[in-house]
């Protein structure tokens, strides 16, 4: 099955930095990439998404890239505002969920700090 | 529109006990998923609808059954709680072909 790594496990980077969030997939038929914020004790929030006949995706201060040679996709987050802060989960998937659900990283910890 | 709805949004359960975690989506989506968030170790796939009328193990279906009651529901149950059953259980749809899933509050499970 799939297998989805995500680097780091933390991040703290002063406000108004960038932040770049890492992901690895296994699976090469995987085809849809999305991205989810999760604030403490809430649910996991869909920020982006990327599909596999696309290279880069940007929406405001956020984007995501794919490479797929490579089998990684990144989140890049411009301009850092406290609101920020969260656990930042990146997910695979071989047919945009339908067929197998999401395969999930074990999230990135983003820390603002003032 | 609510959305993804889940009840109970606590529960806690003795060991052998069993339980049915609820879920209902008004958002006409077609797929429908459980999925169980533990610390450190991300979202995993427990079932999944991908139609009315289907249901597919995920990566983690032991100790669990489901059951797609029409379009809008879709109900999780444990039929002899664990310990290792202890964990935060979210609810998603989605619609076209399974992008953007949409997750509920979550029902946080502890079983003693």
């Amino acid at each position: 099955g799939e297998n989805v790594e995500q680097h780091p496990s933390t991040l703290s980077v002063q406000e108004g930095d960038s932040a770049v969030i890492k992901c690895t997939y296994s699976d090469s038929a995987s085809n849809y990439f999305p991205w989810y914020k999760q604030e403490l004790g809430k649910r996991p929030q869909l920020i982006i998404d990327i599909r596999s006949n696309v290279g880069e995706k940007k929406d405001q201060r956020i984007a995501v890239t794919l490479n797929k040679t490579a089998k990684h996709f990144s989140l890049h987050i411009t301009e850092t505002q406290p609101e920020d802060s969260a656990v930042y989960f990146c997910a695979a998937s071989r047919s945009g969920g339908g067929a197998d659900g999401l395969t999930f990283g074990k999230g990135t910890h983003l820390i603002i700090q003032p | 529109n609510a959305g993804v709805t889940q009840t109970p949004k606590f529960q806690v359960l003795k060991t052998g006990q069993s339980m049915t975690l609820q879920c209902a989506q008004d958002m006409n989506h077609n797929s429908m998923y459980w999925y169980r968030q533990d610390p450190g170790m991300g979202l995993r796939l427990i079932y999944y609808s991908a139609s009315e009328g289907t249901t597919d193990k995920g990566e983690v279906p032991n100790g669990y059954n489901v059951s797609r009651l029409n379009k809008r529901e879709f109900s999780l149950r444990l039929e002899s709680a664990a310990p290792s059953q202890t964990s935060v259980y979210f609810c998603a749809s989605s619609g076209h072909r399974g992008y953007e899933q949409y997750f509920g509050p979550g029902t946080r499970l502890t079983v003693t």
